[in-house]
């Protein structure tokens, strides 16, 4: 299985201030297609998850501008330039390269 | 605007078979290209995928739990429902049914749209 190992677990954030977090895979997440099927989450308090962003970069329809994706074939990296009161909650990335799916552990998101 | 419900028991004893069934509303089951899939969560840890169903039947399931697990579709009623036998205490969570958007042509897969999650505790 490929493993996700996400980076902070938990990550205290100031209202308006940037936020970052890591996803690494233990193996390259580009398809044999060449696509790399590497997605972020959001789960609210007591929500389902939502999806923010899918193929590295792409935001979803309705996601906020201040969500954005990057990186490559293990490392990859989810920013909000500018933290709001409603991003608090568990962030996950998730990989539909290879079977089984798999997801990161879940990096929480507060505010200070 | 396509919803996904999940329904079944809350309670399950030890040894016994979960079952829960996904009802698919706003969206035919049948339509686009889609897999099916539920995925758990326990309580205050991360998600872990359990399988996926297409509508031609086709599935694939995680290692994990595919001597267990079962996921079958039902287009007539727009649904897709999960089976897991032998249960114990380690398979109590919140299950989640979840539509995979599979786009082939544009190199797009992705889990669009959850159901809210129904809480199963497996106990005596």
């Amino acid at each position: 299985d490929i493993v996700m190992t996400q980076t902070p677990l938990s990550s205290p954030v100031t209202l308006g201030q940037p936020a970052s977090i890591s996803c690494r895979s233990s193996q390259s997440l580009v398809h044999s297609d060449g696509n790399t099927y590497l997605s972020w989450l959001q789960q609210r308090p007591g929500q389902p998850p939502r999806l923010l962003i899918y193929k590295i970069s792409n935001r979803f329809s309705g996601v906020p501008d201040r969500f954005s994706g990057s990186g490559a074939g293990t490392d990859f990296t989810l920013k909000i330039s500018r933290v709001e009161a409603e991003d608090v909650g568990v962030y996950y990335c998730t990989q539909a390269t290879q079977f089984p799916w798999t997801f990161g552990q879940g990096t929480k998101v507060e505010i200070k | 605007q396509v919803q996904l419900q999940e329904s079944g028991p809350g309670l399950v004893k030890p040894s016994q078979t979960l079952s829960l069934t996904c009802t698919v509303s706003g969206g035919s089951i049948s339509s686009g290209s889609y897999y099916w899939s539920w995925i758990r969560q326990p309580a205050g840890k991360g998600l872990e995928w359990i399988g996926r169903i297409y509508t031609s039947g086709s599935t694939n399931y995680n290692p994990s739990l595919k001597s267990r697990v079962t996921i079958s579709v039902d287009t007539s009623k727009n649904q897709f429902s999960l089976k897991l036998s032998s249960v114990t205490a380690a398979d109590t969570a919140v299950y989640y049914c979840a539509r995979f958007v599979i786009a082939a042509a544009v190199g797009e897969y992705y889990f669009d749209y959850w159901g809210q999650g129904t809480l199963v505790t497996v106990s005596s």
